[in-house]
């Protein structure tokens, strides 16, 4: 059984600072890391992804990989209001590259 | 999610009755998928499709059937809704060969089961 874990939260950060997301995964043979955002009532929407070990930035979101510790993480710099969401991490895996989710963690930004 | 449409967004039925929900999409892409999403759960994967008539089961596939005639269209049907499939349904869709397989997801379906 392919598991991805995220920290539930609620996460609460003040307007301005960094927020940080973890995921942990347990399949060694997961291909590629995405996170997505969900507004409440809404569809999931990609804002990064990740395939390689290392940092990958995007604006104000940094992802994270570690592939040897099966980890990956989302830093969010300047965190405002409109963060506000559940931030749900996938991994994917098999021919049809198939997403496994956690179940997501709910941020609040805090004017 | 503009290329990828739903229908119907909202439902309800009773137990027994059988439900089909429709994913179109306009994008020509390949893959797609359909998922369910319940509270502490996550989003699941119910089934998915490589291609017209090929399809496959995810973690969550009993009680469901797919159908694909068509790239553009991909059907999921509850051939008797039961109670514990009131969920939020959400269809998904991927050029899976090229990138790294991103997923990009409909607006949902919102389906319940008295």
């Amino acid at each position: 059984q392919k598991e991805v874990e995220q920290n539930s939260g609620p996460l609460s950060v003040p307007e301005g600072a960094i927020a940080s997301l973890n995921c942990t995964y347990s399949d060694r043979g997961s291909q590629s890391f995405f996170w997505y955002r969900q507004y409440s009532g809404k569809s999931p929407e990609l804002i990064m992804f990740i395939y390689s070990n290392g940092d990958k930035e995007d604006g104000r979101f940094t992802a994270q990989l570690n592939k040897a510790s099966q980890y990956v993480s989302l830093l969010i710099r300047d965190s405002q209001p409109s963060d506000s969401a559940t931030y749900l991490c996938a991994v994917s895996s098999g021919s049809a590259r198939q997403l496994t989710f956690g179940s997501g963690t709910q941020l609040t930004v805090l004017p | 999610d503009a290329g990828i449409t739903q229908s119907p967004r909202h439902k309800v039925t009773e137990t027994g009755t059988p439900v089909t929900l429709r994913c179109h999409q306009t994008e020509n892409h390949r893959y797609m998928y359909w998922y369910r999403q319940d509270p502490g759960h996550g989003l699941r994967l119910i089934h998915y499709s490589y291609g017209v008539k090929d399809t496959d089961k995810g973690e969550v596939s009993d009680g469901y059937s797919v159908s694909r005639s068509k790239t553009e269209d991909f059907l999921l049907t509850l051939e008797s809704a039961t109670s514990s499939q009131t969920s939020v349904y959400f269809c998904a869709i991927s050029e899976s060969m090229r990138g790294v397989g991103e997923q990009y997801f409909g607006p949902g379906t919102r389906l319940t089961v008295t």
